[in-house]
C-alpha cells in the first residue's frame, strides 16, 4: 500500500528565516506530486505540482519554491519567510495517469512570527 | 476558470439524520470530482472519486452523485453519527491537467 509522509508536523519560524518542508511517498513509482496551502479563510490553494524529477510547475507567484530531487521526494522551500507564509501545508500524490484520485499527507502547520 | 462552491459553510444535525452536502462547479467540462473529509488539524482523507462518465459512486453509508449538465455534485451520508463530524470538501479536476480546484468546504457537526 502507498504511504505519504510529511515533516516536520509543526514549525514556528521568524520572519526572514529560510524554510524547507519535505514530503516523501512510499509504495508507488512515478507519482504526480503536489504542494497545497490551506490558510484560514482562503481554502485550499495549489502551489506547485510535479510530473517527474526536476519538473516543477508553479500555480501562483509567491515567496516559495519547490524541488523534486528524487522520484518520490518533493521539497517546499523559501529563502526568506514572510508573515503571510503562515498556514497549513499539504503534500499530495496521484498516479501518473491523468485525473486520478489524489491522496494527501498529514500536513505541516507553519507559523511565521 | 473553474470555480467550486459549497453551501452551506456549516451544518448541524442530530445523530441518525441523513446528511446532504452540496457542491457546485461553474465549468461543466470537468473530468472527475473528488470528495474529501478533513478532521481538525489533519490532512485530507479521500472519500469518493466520481469519474466524469459516472452519475454516482457509493461506499458504505456514503453516496455521491454527479450531474455535469447542472454543475452539481451531492454527497449523501446515511444515518449520521457523531464520528461523521468533520469538514467535507469537494474538488473538481480542471478541463486540462492534473489540477484540482477545491470548494471552501462544509463543516458538519453531528450532535449525539
Amino acid at each position: 500500500s502507498q504511504t505519504i509522509h510529511q515533516w516536520p508536523a509543526t514549525l514556528v519560524q521568524p520572519v526572514g528565516s529560510p524554510l524547507s518542508l519535505e514530503c516523501t511517498v512510499e509504495g508507488t513509482s512515478n507519482p504526480n506530486l503536489y504542494w497545497y496551502r490551506q490558510a484560514a479563510g482562503r481554502g485550499l490553494q495549489l502551489l506547485f505540482y510535479s510530473v517527474g524529477i526536476g519538473q516543477i510547475s508553479s500555480e501562483v507567484p509567491q515567496n516559495l519554491s519547490a524541488s523534486r530531487p528524487q522520484d518520490r521526494q518533493f521539497i517546499l522551500s523559501s529563502k526568506k519567510l514572510l508573515l503571510s507564509d503562515s498556514g497549513f501545508y499539504l503534500c499530495a500524490w496521484s498516479k501518473r495517469e491523468t485525473y486520478n484520485e489524489q491522496f494527501f499527507g498529514p500536513g505541516t502547520r507553519l507559523t511565521v512570527l | 476558470k473553474q470555480e467550486v462552491t459549497q453551501i452551506p459553510a456549516a451544518l448541524s444535525v442530530p445523530e441518525g439524520e441523513n446528511l446532504v452536502l452540496n457542491c457546485s462547479f461553474t465549468d461543466s467540462a470537468i473530468y472527475n470530482l473528488q470528495w474529501f473529509r478533513q478532521d481538525p488539524g489533519k490532512g485530507l482523507t479521500s472519500l469518493l472519486l466520481i469519474q466524469s462518465s459516472q452519475r454516482e459512486q457509493t461506499s458504505g453509508r456514503l453516496n455521491a452523485s454527479l450531474d455535469k449538465s447542472s454543475g452539481r455534485s451531492t454527497l449523501y451520508i446515511a444515518a449520521s453519527q457523531p464520528g461523521d463530524s468533520a469538514t467535507y470538501l469537494c474538488a473538481a479536476y480542471k478541463a486540462a491537467g492534473n489540477k484540482l480546484t477545491f470548494g471552501g468546504g462544509t463543516r458538519v457537526l453531528v450532535k449525539p
